[in-house]
């Protein structure tokens, strides 16, 4: 079991470039989410996914995009990069069969927007 | 709005005791999460609670009041692999995840 899984694990970019974030798990766990953690401050979710085709708002979506074709897979899509997203970015997923949901999180990418 | 406040920053010397507190006014409450997060790494859970009272788990333990808003983690024993930051976080009514931003604990020998 590799767990969740990122990539890439660093990555900079120029100011209006686009990038997708990979992030895979083979726990088939239904629940998957996406967010991002800046110096000092709490996890932000960006936006989740409750299975296969359903995706949804976080707190703090603007800028991105997702997609949930399948159980494992939910790739996190940066749109004309701004300095505001330099940041670390985690994906998770959790099985949220009770409401004691464990999340389990990849091991972050580490996105600086120049 | 939605607040969780931890300390920023706690100081402790290894093999003595540290607490952790949290505290926290979210729209609905279906459980606290605490979580380790060593420096350049994911986080990882430690505890859950959901009712009052106090979960022991090995070195660590989690407290929780839910008529005072509370949580704290004890951690006995401490040794120098325990330098992390230690998050807490509720599920709110949305049975979405609200973190704090983390407690970064210096162990001292």
């Amino acid at each position: 079991n590799a767990g969740v899984t990122q990539t890439p694990k660093f990555r900079i970019l120029k100011i209006g470039q686009s990038m997708t974030l990979q992030c895979t798990q083979d726990m088939n766990h239904n629940y998957m989410y996406w967010y991002r953690q800046d110096p000092g401050m709490g996890l932000k979710l960006i936006y989740y996914s409750v299975g296969a085709g359903i995706t949804d708002k976080g707190e703090v979506p603007n800028g991105y995009n997702v997609s949930r074709s399948t159980t494992e897979d939910f790739p996190l899509r940066l749109e004309l990069a701004a300095p505001s997203q330099t940041s670390v970015y985690f994906c998770a997923s959790s099985l949220r069969e009770t409401s004691t949901d464990t999340q389990y999180f990849g091991p972050g990418t580490r996105l600086t927007v120049l | 709005g939605q607040n969780i406040d931890q300390p920023t920053e706690m100081t402790a010397t290894e093999g003595a005791i540290v607490q952790i507190n949290c505290t926290y006014q979210t729209s609905g409450f279906n459980g606290l999460f605490w979580y380790q997060q060593h420096a350049g790494e994911a986080p990882t859970f430690l505890s859950y609670n959901v009712l009052d009272g106090l979960e022991e788990k090995g070195r660590f333990s989690s407290f929780l009041s839910r008529s005072k808003g509370y949580s704290y983690l004890l951690l006995k024993e401490l040794q120098m692999k325990d330098s992390a930051s230690y998050l807490c976080a509720v599920l709110d009514s949305n049975y979405q995840l609200i973190w704090g931003a983390g407690t970064k604990l210096i162990i001292k020998p």
